[in-house]
């Protein structure tokens, strides 16, 4: 499974556009990108999947370059409720058991 | 829709006694479930996949033997934590594969385990 890389924190205000990078140097033709957020104390909530150039849906936008080794986790305007630890995670194609593993993930702090 | 519920959302035990853990998904049908354990402050660690109708997979370290899982239908998995000690005490969350592109996993609310 190809291993990924993020900030362990960062810190944004109210308002701002934080973009989360991620690195995954080893990823596999097969493999696709997700991104989740977790709140203390509650599992993970799928926020975003990739496989190419960029995705978005009504919370975030998901940008990947052509060679894949990385993406970009952007959320607009955030707010105090977006303080939570953001994952990247690689997982496995159609082929397998999709398994996930999850690195140590990027804690954001919101402030106001 | 892509809902996960697990039940009960904590539960507090004794040492020595087994506790069951569920997992469901409400809207759709999962053929594979994942199990994970999270401490404080840490990441979510992967304990097993769980495949409807076959034994489960473990991941290297977690004893298949006191972690006793069953996805007996394509909407439940449980996990039994057997003769439950004080170092089991941790957050257990699992998560149900949406097939199709992709195969978004989606995770339950978590249960956390008090081991007394």
């Amino acid at each position: 499974l190809a291993k990924t890389t993020q900030p362990i924190s960062m810190d944004s205000y109210e308002g701002q556009e934080v973009n989360i990078t991620c690195s995954h140097n080893n990823i596999a033709t097969n493999d696709y990108i997700t991104w989740y957020q977790q709140f203390p104390s509650q599992g993970p909530r799928f926020i975003i999947q990739g496989y190419k150039t960029k995705v978005t849906n009504e919370v975030a936008s998901l940008f990947i370059p052509a060679d894949r080794k990385s993406s970009t986790l952007s959320l607009p305007r955030v707010s105090l409720s977006d303080t939570a630890v953001y994952y990247c995670l690689v997982g496995e194609g159609s082929s397998n058991t999709g398994k996930l593993i999850f690195g140590q993930g990027t804690t954001l702090q919101v402030k106001p | 829709g892509a809902v996960v519920s697990q039940h009960p959302s904590w539960v507090i035990c004794k040492s020595g006694t087994s506790v069951k853990i569920e997992c469901r998904s409400l809207d759709f049908q999962a053929t594979t479930m994942f199990w994970y354990r999270q401490f404080p402050k840490q990441s979510l660690m992967l304990m097993a996949t769980s495949n409807e109708g076959s034994k489960a997979t473990y991941e290297q370290g977690v004893e298949k033997d006191k972690f006793l899982i069953n996805h007996a239908s394509l909407t439940l998995s449980t996990l039994t934590v057997t003769s439950a000690h004080p170092e089991d005490s941790s957050f257990y969350i699992c998560s149900a594969r949406l097939e199709g592109w992709g195969y978004e996993q989606y995770f339950g609310p978590g249960t956390r385990l008090t081991v007394t």
